[in-house]
């Protein structure tokens, strides 16, 4: 089993839908959950992160987190095309030597078509 | 703004080659990471560095080593280019508040 697991899509939303990205993981020793965006040829940026169990909302992105599945999602209101990328789930343990270190799910493509 | 940037964007090596990616921060910070990234498999850790002169293997150390002379530069060595070794190499930078602030990455195609 990964430790951080996500369908890697595509996932293809008509523009003004939601699109809703899944993630789970296998330690449940991990603490914090980020949600990273990377467009085609770029290179990952932070967009959302989440610490506790529940919503937490940023605009049009709603990260939510729910330790007792062991899972995290990520919900965008409103899809525009330029939210067409590879979203990545990252899971950081804490404690011991981890110092920040970050497992990164295989991503989900998203599409957003007009 | 933050800013990580490495070396090359594209390397082209040999197999057997020694090769050098470098890493810079300008933002202090102490952490600092090495990923490479290919397709279907994400991003894994090869490794990072917690402090000057500490690191620590990631998930996918073998053939890879890593130097930390200066807070501000962490480089990437392949001891010897293997065709298996191909792939996106991005660096990143860690904030005090948890973020990960990734260079533009490059790309190495050992032939």
């Amino acid at each position: 089993q990964k430790e951080v697991e996500q369908n890697s899509g595509p996932l293809s939303v008509p523009e003004g839908a939601i699109a809703s990205l899944n993630c789970t993981y296998s330690d449940r020793g991990s603490q914090s959950f980020f949600w990273y965006r990377q467009y085609s040829g770029k290179s990952p940026e932070l967009i959302m992160s989440i610490y506790s169990n529940g919503d937490k909302e940023d605009g049009r992105f709603t990260a939510q987190l729910n330790k007792a599945s062991q899972y995290v999602s990520l919900l965008i209101r409103d899809s525009q095309p330029s939210d067409s990328a590879t979203y990545l789930c990252a899971v950081k343990k804490v404690g011991g030597t981890s110092y920040g270190k970050l497992t990164f799910g295989q991503g989900t493509i998203l599409t957003v078509h007009p | 703004d933050v800013k990580v940037t490495q070396s090359s964007r594209y390397l082209v090596k040999r197999t057997g080659e020694k090769v050098f990616l470098e890493c810079v921060q300008d933002m202090d910070h102490e952490n600092m990471f090495w990923y490479r990234q290919d397709p279907g498999l994400g991003l894994r850790l090869i490794y990072f560095s917690y402090d000057v002169k500490m690191k620590e293997k990631g998930d996918i150390p073998e053939g890879y080593s890593v130097s930390r002379e200066k807070k501000e530069r962490f480089s990437l060595i392949l001891e010897s280019a293997s065709t298996n070794q191909t792939s996106m190499y991005l660096c990143a930078s860690r904030s005090s508040t948890d973020t990960q602030y990734f260079g533009p990455g490059t790309r190495l195609t050992v032939l």
